[in-house]
């Protein structure tokens, strides 16, 4: 199985930073690895695509990029709507897409 | 807009079978997969499995023996059944479309819209 793994685990920030979330593969996964947004008490909202492509509807301030293992969610300027927790997961492996363990975001 | 609704039992007892389905609205099942995936408390998200509209399904290996996703086109709507719960199989239980498309020449899949949730507690 291929293992996603993200750091930080949390991460404490201001509104107005930038912040880098890292996801790490444990073997070459191209372009395969999507970006999602949790809320508490809600489902998981997709961000980004095949590592950089952003999802209809969510701001330009999220970008993703990466090939290969590594892997990173940019908030070039963190907004307090963005305070949650995010997670990568990879598409290359069917029939088990794994999500990363989580970053939480915190203010 | 599509929109996932999903209901079901949220209490179980040792040994029984989780059931739970996913009404799909403002979309048919035409073109996509549909999936289950679940989170148990305080953790991260788990893959379940997924059908396509003509009953093609994939599985998480873990889970393959006791899960089992069906459709039903004319309903719009598809399930779930996991047998033989235990306490680990306590979580929340989200239904979602499937996307798959290609990206730059290959084709790639991402989930996206989620349904609301479903808390399964299996508990004596």
């Amino acid at each position: 199985d291929i293992q996603m793994t993200q750091s930080p685990s949390s991460l404490s920030a201001f509104v107005g930073d930038r912040v880098t979330i890292t996801c790490r593969a444990t073997q070459n996964i191209y372009n395969y690895v999507n970006w999602y947004q949790q809320k508490p008490g809600q489902a998981p909202k997709l961000l980004v695509y095949a590592a950089s492509n952003l999802q209809s509807g969510v701001p330009s301030r999220f970008s993703g990029s990466g090939s290969g293992t590594d892997f990173t969610l940019t908030i070039s300027s963190l907004q307090r709507e963005d305070f949650a927790t995010y997670y990568c997961q990879q598409s290359y492996s069917t029939p088990l897409y794994t999500f990363g363990q989580g970053t939480k975001l915190e203010i | 807009q599509v929109r996932l609704q999903q209901w079901g039992a949220g209490l179980l007892k040792p040994s029984e079978t989780l059931s739970l389905t996913c009404g799909v609205h403002g979309a048919t099942l035409n073109s996509h997969y549909w999936t289950w995936i679940r989170q148990a408390p305080g953790q991260g998200l788990e893959w379940i499995g997924d059908i396509d509209d003509t009953g093609n399904t994939h599985y998480n290996p873990a889970l393959r023996s006791r899960a089992s996703v069906s459709v039903d086109t004319s309903a719009n709507q598809f399930s779930l059944r996991l047998t033989s719960v235990s306490a680990a199989d306590t979580a929340v239980y989200f239904c979602a479309r499937s996307t798959y498309s290609f990206v730059g020449g290959s084709p790639h899949n991402w989930v996206d819209p989620w349904g609301q949730g479903i808390l399964v507690t299996v508990s004596a």
